[in-house]
Formats: C-alpha cells, structure tokens, sequence
C-alpha cells in the first residue's frame, strides 16, 4: 500500500561530518513532507518541512531536498554534533485526507567523536 | 511553550482491562493524533481527528476506540486490553490552518504493558 519509507536503518556519522538521511515515498499525492528528530525517551520533535511543490528547503544545519521525479526525499545535517544523536523519522501530510500525518520507519543516526 | 501532555508515563494493565489513554494540548490545535511505536515498525497511526467529535481511523485502529468532546483533549480507548497493546504510546497535535500543516507537537508518550 502507500507508505513512507527510509533506505538505512542506522546511520554512524564521525563527528564533524555531513550526514545525509534518505526517504522514499510511493504516494504523489502528499502536501508536506516533514523530517522529526526522536531522542531516546522522547516524543518525535520537528525539524523541518517542505511542500510538494518545492525541491530544496534550508533550517539552521539542516537541508531537505525533495526530487518528486524519483519520490525522494533526503535530509542532510552540516558539521553532524553529538547532539545530533538521535532516530530521525520523515513523515508526509495529505491535506485532502484530513491532514493525515504518516511517518516512515526511522533512521538512528549515531555520532562518533 | 506549546505543550502536549500525556496523562501516564508508564501504565501496567491486565488482560481484558478497559484501557484510557488521555492527551491534552494547549495550543487550540485542530487535529490531534494517536501513534504507536514499536521497536523496527516506527510510528503507526492508530486514529487522528481534525475537529471536536471527529474521528478518522489510521492504518491500525483494531482493538481501538477514541473521544474528542473537547479540542484541547483526545482519548485513546483499549475496549479489552491484550499484550499484543503492550506499546508505546504516542499524542500528537497539528494545526494546519496557521500554514503549518507539518509541524505536529508529540507528547512525552505513555509505555503501556499488558500482562
């Protein structure tokens, strides 16, 4: 069915170095597409978003592209710190369900020093 | 600060026991979410609601029920509780019509074991 997808499981970064944490979707009907950081005993976090009609939208850090072409989406974080630790979810909105918001199978990204 | 709570950390239950999960926000927010979390399944949409009294189901609401009387408060409901419930419990609100349809706000989530 549709769904939301990431390519890694788990990502080691050595400290200092850009991290780059990819996503396939099958459904072209989203409106958002949205990257959440999870640390552990935490909820989900926001970072960044990005409409569907965009394909490259920059954070503090953060990079997220979007190539609708081969319903990809990918995050990238500059100069990864310790703090960046965490498991990284991408998710889509479909306005025209509601707003329903589906989350990926998440990415644990783990910073070296 | 914009807060979503959630009112259990940790909740052991029975078998069969009728369950509440409560979640309250309190930024006005439209649509409010339930998820589990699994260990390697992520984050599943058990049930979402995008106004008072509304309900739309998720991709897994069997074995669950939910109430929204009230816009600041969505309750998740185990009708018969069963281990395969033994989860992490994830709130969420969003409110899409401040043009911020991506950003949702997660509570501290509530870990549920059924025995």
């Amino acid at each position: 069915g549709e769904s939301v997808g990431l390519h890694l499981p788990t990502l080691s970064v050595q400290e200092g170095d850009n991290s780059i944490i990819n996503c396939a979707y099958s459904n072209s009907a989203s409106d958002y597409f949205i990257w959440y950081k999870q640390e552990s005993g935490k909820g989900p976090q926001f970072i960044i978003d990005i409409r569907s009609n965009m394909d490259k939208r920059q954070g503090q850090r953060v990079t997220v592209l979007l190539n609708k072409t081969v319903k990809h989406l990918s995050l990238q974080i500059a100069a990864t710190q310790p703090g960046d630790s965490a498991v990284y979810f991408c998710a889509e909105i479909r306005q025209a369900a509601g707003n329903k918001l589906t989350f990926g199978g998440g990415t644990r990204v783990l910073v070296k020093p | 600060d914009v807060k979503v709570t959630q009112s259990s950390r940790y909740l052991v239950k029975r078998t069969g026991e009728k369950v509440f999960l409560e979640c309250v926000q309190d930024m006005d927010h439209e649509n409010m979410f339930w998820y589990r979390q699994d260990p390697g399944l992520g984050l599943r949409l058990i049930y979402f609601s995008y106004d008072v009294k509304m309900k739309e189901k998720g991709d897994i609401p069997e074995g669950y029920s939910v109430s929204r009387e009230k816009k600041e408060r969505f309750s998740l409901i185990l009708e018969s509780a069963s281990t395969n419930q033994t989860s992490m419990y994830l709130c969420a609100s969003s409110s899409p019509t401040t043009g911020q349809g991506g950003k949702a706000y997660f509570g501290p989530g509530t870990r549920l074991t059924v025995t």
